[in-house]
């Protein structure tokens, strides 16, 4: 267990679906992330929030949207999304935004039909 | 059509010997660098990491060296054991930036008995 939980850890979504992701932190972290890892490219950071403000956007379709309602909590809402938008969607909490001794969820396995 | 992942380069190591995975960042003005390994089904897990202001550090069993002329980064693993199988990546950090981070593919290391 990293102090990072992640729900659902697998959702199958049509296209006109709206569904959410969340994630909960235990470490008492001040900055949480949205990350992307899908098959066919390295892993990419999308949304990066600090104290509950977002920080980064890291060119990031629409149909996904953040909120951090607190720091400890992060969803990731979504809306017509694509096929190849299917992937692990992870989260990931640390102290500061930098990064720094980052610590991930499970992360969700995503898939669009 | 079938899908095509990405192709990590693997390394294949004797258990008990050390293992040397290489990394190589593309950006002069990254002030940060971290090393993550990530098993099968699970979420990245931090290794370690070195500021841009240092040319090595070390952990438990793992050491990193940092070459900032070449733009290299390379992850130490000594008397490397069968639970250190997995895939390593390291992501470099954009200074100036704090939050945005660029990750590397990976290499998958295997670790034979």
């Amino acid at each position: 267990e990293t102090g990072v939980t992640q729900t659902p850890r697998h959702l199958v979504m049509g296209m006109t679906n709206k569904k959410s992701l969340k994630c909960e932190q235990h470490l008492g972290h001040n900055a949480m992330y949205w990350y992307k890892q899908s098959a066919k490219k390295p892993l990419e950071l999308m949304f990066v929030y600090s104290l509950e403000e977002r920080v980064e956007n890291n060119s990031v379709p629409s149909r996904f949207s953040p909120e951090c309602p607190n720091s400890s909590h992060l969803f990731l809402h979504l809306h017509t999304l694509q096929p190849e938008d299917s992937a692990l969607y992870l989260c990931a909490s640390s102290q500061d935004p930098g990064h720094t001794e980052a610590f991930f969820g499970q992360g969700t396995r995503l898939t669009v039909v | 059509g079938e899908s095509v992942g990405l192709h990590l380069p693997t390394l294949s190591v004797q258990e008990g010997d050390n293992s040397i995975i290489n990394c190589a960042y593309s950006n002069s003005a990254s002030d940060y660098f971290i090393w993550y390994k990530q098993e099968s089904g699970k979420g990245p897990q931090f290794i370690i990491d070195i500021r841009s202001n240092m040319d090595k550090r070390q952990g438990q069993r793992v050491t990193v060296l940092l070459n900032k002329t070449v733009k290299h980064l390379s992850l130490q693993i000594a008397a490397t054991q069968p639970g250190d199988s997995a895939v390593y990546f390291c992501a470099e950090r954009e200074g100036g930036t704090a939050s945005k981070l660029t990750f590397g593919t990976g290499t998958r290391l295997q670790v034979t008995l």
